[in-house]
Protein backbone atom coordinates (compact mmCIF):
# COMPACT_ATOMS: atom_id res chain seq x y z
CA UNK A 1 0.00 0.00 0.00
CA UNK A 2 1.31 3.57 -0.60
CA UNK A 3 1.71 6.34 2.09
CA UNK A 4 -0.31 8.92 -0.02
CA UNK A 5 -2.17 7.56 -2.80
CA UNK A 6 -4.56 9.39 -5.18
CA UNK A 7 -6.74 8.65 -8.28
CA UNK A 8 -4.28 9.42 -11.16
CA UNK A 9 -7.00 10.19 -13.56
CA UNK A 10 -7.62 12.22 -15.69
CA UNK A 11 -10.63 13.52 -13.64
CA UNK A 12 -13.02 15.96 -16.86
CA UNK A 13 -15.32 18.54 -15.66
CA UNK A 14 -16.87 20.89 -17.37
CA UNK A 15 -16.18 24.83 -17.07
CA UNK A 16 -17.77 26.22 -13.92
CA UNK A 17 -18.28 22.67 -12.62
CA UNK A 18 -17.23 21.38 -8.85
CA UNK A 19 -13.94 19.19 -9.51
CA UNK A 20 -12.97 17.33 -6.62
CA UNK A 21 -10.05 15.27 -6.07
CA UNK A 22 -9.53 12.83 -2.94
CA UNK A 23 -6.07 11.89 -1.30
CA UNK A 24 -6.12 8.99 1.23
CA UNK A 25 -2.87 8.29 3.04
CA UNK A 26 -2.03 5.29 5.34
CA UNK A 27 0.17 6.97 8.61
CA UNK A 28 -2.33 8.04 11.24
CA UNK A 29 0.47 10.71 12.84
CA UNK A 30 0.63 12.21 9.83
CA UNK A 31 0.21 16.03 11.10
CA UNK A 32 -0.44 18.31 8.13
CA UNK A 33 -1.63 17.78 4.40
CA UNK A 34 -0.96 19.59 1.30
CA UNK A 35 -2.07 20.48 -2.29
CA UNK A 36 0.04 22.04 -4.87
CA UNK A 37 -0.63 22.41 -8.61
CA UNK A 38 1.58 21.46 -11.04
CA UNK A 39 1.51 22.61 -14.68
CA UNK A 40 2.70 20.19 -17.43
CA UNK A 41 6.51 21.19 -17.26
CA UNK A 42 6.50 23.65 -14.90
CA UNK A 43 7.07 23.26 -11.10
CA UNK A 44 4.79 22.25 -7.85
CA UNK A 45 3.17 25.28 -6.17
CA UNK A 46 1.47 25.39 -3.23
CA UNK A 47 -2.10 25.85 -3.04
CA UNK A 48 -3.35 24.86 -0.14
CA UNK A 49 -2.67 23.22 3.70
CA UNK A 50 -5.12 21.97 6.21
CA UNK A 51 -3.89 20.63 9.54
CA UNK A 52 -6.97 19.95 11.59
CA UNK A 53 -10.48 18.11 10.60
CA UNK A 54 -12.95 19.87 9.02
CA UNK A 55 -13.26 22.31 5.88
CA UNK A 56 -10.59 25.54 5.34
CA UNK A 57 -11.66 27.51 2.03
CA UNK A 58 -9.33 30.06 -0.03
CA UNK A 59 -11.52 31.40 -2.54
CA UNK A 60 -12.44 28.98 -5.35
CA UNK A 61 -10.88 26.18 -3.16
CA UNK A 62 -11.65 24.15 -0.26
CA UNK A 63 -9.62 21.78 1.28
CA UNK A 64 -11.13 18.49 3.32
CA UNK A 65 -9.58 16.38 6.30
CA UNK A 66 -10.80 13.90 8.29
CA UNK A 67 -8.18 12.24 10.21
CA UNK A 68 -10.41 9.45 11.42
CA UNK A 69 -10.95 8.41 7.56
CA UNK A 70 -7.66 9.02 6.69
CA UNK A 71 -8.69 11.31 4.04
CA UNK A 72 -7.80 14.62 2.49
CA UNK A 73 -9.85 16.35 -0.37
CA UNK A 74 -9.84 19.52 -2.38
CA UNK A 75 -12.93 20.89 -4.28
CA UNK A 76 -12.77 23.51 -6.93
CA UNK A 77 -15.40 25.84 -7.46
CA UNK A 78 -16.41 27.17 -11.06
CA UNK A 79 -13.33 25.45 -12.91
CA UNK A 80 -12.00 27.03 -15.17
CA UNK A 81 -9.92 25.97 -17.99
CA UNK A 82 -6.63 27.24 -16.31
CA UNK A 83 -7.35 24.92 -13.20
CA UNK A 84 -6.38 22.21 -15.79
CA UNK A 85 -3.19 21.00 -14.75
CA UNK A 86 -2.19 17.56 -12.48
CA UNK A 87 -2.96 18.15 -8.33
CA UNK A 88 -0.21 16.77 -6.04
CA UNK A 89 -1.14 16.09 -2.33
CA UNK A 90 1.26 16.38 0.38
CA UNK A 91 1.26 14.59 4.02
CA UNK A 92 3.51 15.42 6.60
CA UNK A 93 5.15 12.77 9.13
CA UNK A 94 6.49 13.45 12.25
CA UNK A 95 10.00 13.82 10.47
CA UNK A 96 9.41 16.95 8.88
CA UNK A 97 9.52 15.48 5.24
CA UNK A 98 6.66 15.65 2.81
CA UNK A 99 5.38 12.21 1.33
CA UNK A 100 3.54 13.02 -1.94
CA UNK A 101 1.32 11.16 -4.09
CA UNK A 102 2.24 10.82 -7.91
CA UNK A 103 -1.30 13.31 -8.62
CA UNK A 104 -4.35 13.38 -10.28
CA UNK A 105 -4.42 15.13 -13.79
CA UNK A 106 -7.61 17.30 -13.78
CA UNK A 107 -8.71 18.67 -17.34
CA UNK A 108 -11.48 21.09 -17.14
CA UNK A 109 -13.49 21.53 -20.65
CA UNK A 110 -15.24 24.56 -22.32
CA UNK B 1 11.53 39.35 -4.20
CA UNK B 2 12.36 36.36 -2.58
CA UNK B 3 12.60 33.41 -4.75
CA UNK B 4 14.71 29.91 -5.34
CA UNK B 5 16.36 29.50 -8.05
CA UNK B 6 17.95 26.31 -9.94
CA UNK B 7 20.75 26.01 -12.43
CA UNK B 8 21.31 24.88 -15.41
CA UNK B 9 17.55 24.43 -15.79
CA UNK B 10 18.69 21.93 -18.97
CA UNK B 11 21.60 19.66 -18.98
CA UNK B 12 22.57 17.11 -21.05
CA UNK B 13 25.68 14.84 -19.80
CA UNK B 14 27.27 11.71 -20.00
CA UNK B 15 28.09 8.43 -18.55
CA UNK B 16 30.62 8.18 -15.61
CA UNK B 17 30.53 11.85 -15.31
CA UNK B 18 30.36 13.90 -12.35
CA UNK B 19 27.40 16.44 -12.46
CA UNK B 20 26.33 19.46 -9.94
CA UNK B 21 23.23 21.03 -9.85
CA UNK B 22 22.59 24.44 -7.99
CA UNK B 23 20.13 25.43 -6.21
CA UNK B 24 19.95 29.48 -4.43
CA UNK B 25 16.97 30.86 -2.31
CA UNK B 26 16.61 34.01 -1.10
CA UNK B 27 13.83 34.00 1.70
CA UNK B 28 16.51 32.66 4.48
CA UNK B 29 15.22 29.41 4.90
CA UNK B 30 16.88 26.86 7.44
CA UNK B 31 15.41 23.68 5.30
CA UNK B 32 15.86 22.41 1.75
CA UNK B 33 15.29 19.67 -0.01
CA UNK B 34 16.08 17.98 -3.82
CA UNK B 35 13.53 15.72 -5.19
CA UNK B 36 13.42 13.99 -8.54
CA UNK B 37 10.43 13.29 -10.45
CA UNK B 38 9.75 10.21 -12.84
CA UNK B 39 6.32 9.16 -14.59
CA UNK B 40 5.15 6.59 -12.49
CA UNK B 41 7.20 7.27 -9.24
CA UNK B 42 5.86 11.09 -8.67
CA UNK B 43 8.18 12.93 -6.59
CA UNK B 44 10.91 11.50 -4.54
CA UNK B 45 13.14 12.95 -1.85
CA UNK B 46 17.01 12.23 -2.84
CA UNK B 47 18.30 14.62 0.32
CA UNK B 48 17.62 17.38 2.69
CA UNK B 49 18.79 19.50 4.80
CA UNK B 50 17.30 21.75 8.42
CA UNK B 51 20.78 24.01 8.02
CA UNK B 52 24.07 24.40 7.62
CA UNK B 53 26.40 21.70 7.83
CA UNK B 54 23.26 19.11 7.92
CA UNK B 55 22.48 16.86 5.82
CA UNK B 56 20.74 13.53 5.37
CA UNK B 57 19.56 10.92 2.89
CA UNK B 58 16.16 10.78 1.62
CA UNK B 59 14.41 7.96 -0.07
CA UNK B 60 16.45 7.55 -2.98
CA UNK B 61 19.72 8.82 -1.95
CA UNK B 62 22.13 6.46 -3.96
CA UNK B 63 24.19 8.34 -6.61
CA UNK B 64 23.81 11.64 -4.80
CA UNK B 65 25.52 13.95 -2.48
CA UNK B 66 24.94 17.28 -1.12
CA UNK B 67 26.73 19.71 1.26
CA UNK B 68 25.12 22.88 3.11
CA UNK B 69 28.39 25.57 3.57
CA UNK B 70 25.46 28.11 3.91
CA UNK B 71 21.94 29.09 4.37
CA UNK B 72 21.44 30.36 0.76
CA UNK B 73 22.57 26.85 -1.28
CA UNK B 74 22.52 22.88 -1.66
CA UNK B 75 24.08 21.84 -4.49
CA UNK B 76 23.24 18.49 -5.21
CA UNK B 77 25.83 16.33 -6.72
CA UNK B 78 25.80 13.08 -9.10
CA UNK B 79 29.07 11.19 -8.47
CA UNK B 80 29.22 9.35 -11.48
CA UNK B 81 26.02 9.95 -13.75
CA UNK B 82 23.79 6.84 -14.63
CA UNK B 83 21.27 6.32 -17.27
CA UNK B 84 18.84 6.02 -14.47
CA UNK B 85 19.87 9.37 -13.22
CA UNK B 86 17.80 11.28 -16.07
CA UNK B 87 15.21 13.08 -14.31
CA UNK B 88 13.50 16.34 -13.68
CA UNK B 89 15.12 17.29 -10.39
CA UNK B 90 13.51 20.06 -8.11
CA UNK B 91 14.98 21.55 -5.19
CA UNK B 92 12.43 23.16 -2.33
CA UNK B 93 12.84 24.92 0.72
CA UNK B 94 10.85 25.83 3.84
CA UNK B 95 10.62 27.62 6.28
CA UNK B 96 9.50 25.14 8.87
CA UNK B 97 9.57 21.52 8.88
CA UNK B 98 6.36 21.06 6.31
CA UNK B 99 5.77 24.32 3.96
CA UNK B 100 8.18 24.22 0.88
CA UNK B 101 8.19 26.31 -2.05
CA UNK B 102 9.61 24.51 -5.13
CA UNK B 103 12.11 25.67 -7.78
CA UNK B 104 11.73 25.92 -11.54
CA UNK B 105 13.58 22.23 -12.10
CA UNK B 106 16.40 21.12 -13.75
CA UNK B 107 15.94 18.64 -16.81
CA UNK B 108 18.58 16.10 -16.56
CA UNK B 109 19.63 13.47 -19.66
CA UNK B 110 22.26 11.48 -19.27
CA UNK B 111 23.50 9.60 -22.17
Amino acid sequence: QKEVEQNSGPLSVPEGAIASLNCTYSDRGSQSFFWYRQYSGKSPELIMFIYSNGDKEDGRFTAQLNKASQYVSLLIRDSQPSDSATYLCAVNRDTGKLIFGQGTTLQVKP
Amino acid sequence: DAEITQSPRHKITETGRQVTLACHQTWNHNNMFWYRQDLGHGLRLIHYSYGVQDTNKGEVSDGYSVSRSNTEDLPLTLESAASSQTSVYFCASGPGTDTQYFGPGTRLTVL
